[in-house]
């Protein structure tokens, strides 16, 4: 199985703050890296597909980068809302696994 | 607008039995493809089950030979059987649809808790 490490497992930051999130894979996955994000009791929400390309909707704060085995995800000016944890998860091959995620707090 | 809701969750006993259903509206569950996620506080995020368009079924290490992924057409509902349940096996379990070019879990149901406990 490719395993998936994140990191920070949390950070604090402010409004308006430029955060930026790690996550790291056992192996060369090219780009085959999407993020999510969750917020305390719901379900995960589909944010960032191929390591770069934002999901319809998702603001243009939020951006993806990365190939191989070491991706980013960056939110610029973080807004109140973008409080919650977020989780990379790797579709290059089965099973696909997640990270144990990188919780945001403002 | 695409939305899926799970049923079927509850507390079993290990070595039992359960039936959990994703009732899809928005999008057709045979036309597409589905799976199911479940998340636990210890072990986080792990995918479960996927069935494709085309009807071929995978499932992690874990799960494969104790659940069943399905599908009913007349229904538009997605169903994951779960046989043999152990406690390892609590978590809340999501539906959700597959985008299958990027292999990424694209909407997501509100979960259906499932407790396995003596």
């Amino acid at each position: 199985d490719i395993q998936m490490t994140q990191s920070p497992s949390s950070l604090s930051a402010s409004l308006g703050d430029r955060v930026t999130i790690t996550c790291r894979a056992g192996q060369n996955i090219y780009r085959s890296l999407n993020w999510y994000q969750q917020k305390p009791g719901k379900a995960p929400k589909f944010l960032i597909y191929d390591a770069s390309n934002l999901q319809i909707g998702v603001p243009s704060r939020f951006s993806g980068s990365g190939s191989g085995t070491t991706f980013t995800l960056t939110i610029n000016s973080l807004e109140p809302e973008d409080s919650a944890t977020y989780y990379c998860q790797q579709s290059y091959g089965m099973p696909y696994t997640f990270g144990q995620g990188t919780k945001v707090e403002i | 607008e695409v939305q899926l809701v799970e049923s079927g969750g509850g507390l079993v006993q290990p070595g039992g039995s359960l039936r959990l259903s994703c009732s899809a509206s928005g999008i057709s569950v045979n036309s597409n493809y589905m799976g199911w996620v479940r998340q636990t506080p210890g072990r986080g995020l792990e995918w479960v089950s996927l069935i494709y368009s085309g009807g071929a079924t995978y499932y992690a290490d874990s799960v494969k030979g104790r659940f069943t992924i399905s599908r009913d057409k007349s229904k538009n509902t997605l169903f994951l059987e779960m046989d043999s349940l152990r406690v390892e096996d609590t978590a809340m379990y999501y539906c959700t649809t597959f985008y299958w070019s990027s292999g990424a879990f694209e909407t997501w149901g509100r979960g259906t808790l499932i407790t396995v406990t003596s």
